[in-house]
């Protein structure tokens, strides 16, 4: 089956850009998709980008994806508390099924 | 926007007993709605996915008779955990989608925290 791979822990001070990291080993996804999860609760829909993209800018979101290292990465830019969440990358295959990392917990102290 | 409802978001239940989890689409209609479960500081892991009408897929290791899915109509979905024992006590996600074209159309609900005691 596909790995996807992120670093469990991340903490920034508030203020401070976060850039959280994911790694995948098959590329032939069309859609490459980052999820929050705050405590208790389900995943809520951040951003997305097609797999023939390189970067993704949403208002504090930009996503990169570098396909030959098969490497997708968030920055949250100017990264407030309510951010403090575990956020997931995805990968969506033909078939509809997605495939999730392993979950990033974001910790931003005040 | 497209909601899904999960209901019961929390549930504790004794050994042996049965527990049914619903996931309802308010808003539009799922042709295909997913399971999912994760484990405490994991990340989600495909249980099965259910089509209206017709019987679930069920992903490798998945036990059918014990996690029973049906998808009676286009807004609703079931999972029941039949038997339940203390190691099934996990966060079960369900999503939704309607179809048609990527990147959008799937929802999740806000999850089910099932405590077998």
């Amino acid at each position: 089956g596909e790995d996807v791979e992120q670093s469990l822990f991340l903490s920034v001070r508030e203020g401070d850009s976060s850039v959280i990291n994911c790694t995948y080993t098959d590329s032939s996804s069309t859609y490459l998709y980052w999820y929050k999860q705050e405590p208790g609760a389900g995943l809520q829909l951040l951003t997305y980008i097609f797999s023939n993209m390189d970067m993704k800018q949403d208002q504090r979101l930009t996503v990169l994806l570098n396909k030959k290292d098969k490497h997708l990465s968030l920055r949250i830019a100017d990264t407030q508390t309510g951010d403090s969440a575990i956020y997931f990358c995805a990968e969506i295959f033909t078939g509809n099924q997605f495939y999730f990392g392993t979950g990033t917990s974001l910790t931003v102290i005040p | 926007g497209a909601v899904v409802s999960q209901h019961p978001s929390r549930v504790i239940c004794k050994s042996g007993t049965s527990v049914k989890i619903e996931c309802r689409s308010l808003d539009f209609q799922a042709t295909t709605m997913f399971w999912y479960r994760q484990f405490p500081k994991q990340s989600l892991m495909l249980m099965a996915t259910s089509n209206e009408g017709s019987k679930a897929t069920y992903e490798q290791g998945v036990e059918k008779d014990k996690f029973l899915i049906n998808h009676a109509s286009l807004t609703l979905s079931t999972l029941t955990v039949t038997s339940a024992h203390p190691e099934d006590s996990s966060f079960y996600i369900c999503s939704a989608t309607r179809g048609g074209p990527l990147p959008h159309g799937y929802t999740f609900g806000s999850g089910t925290r099932l405590t077998v005691v």
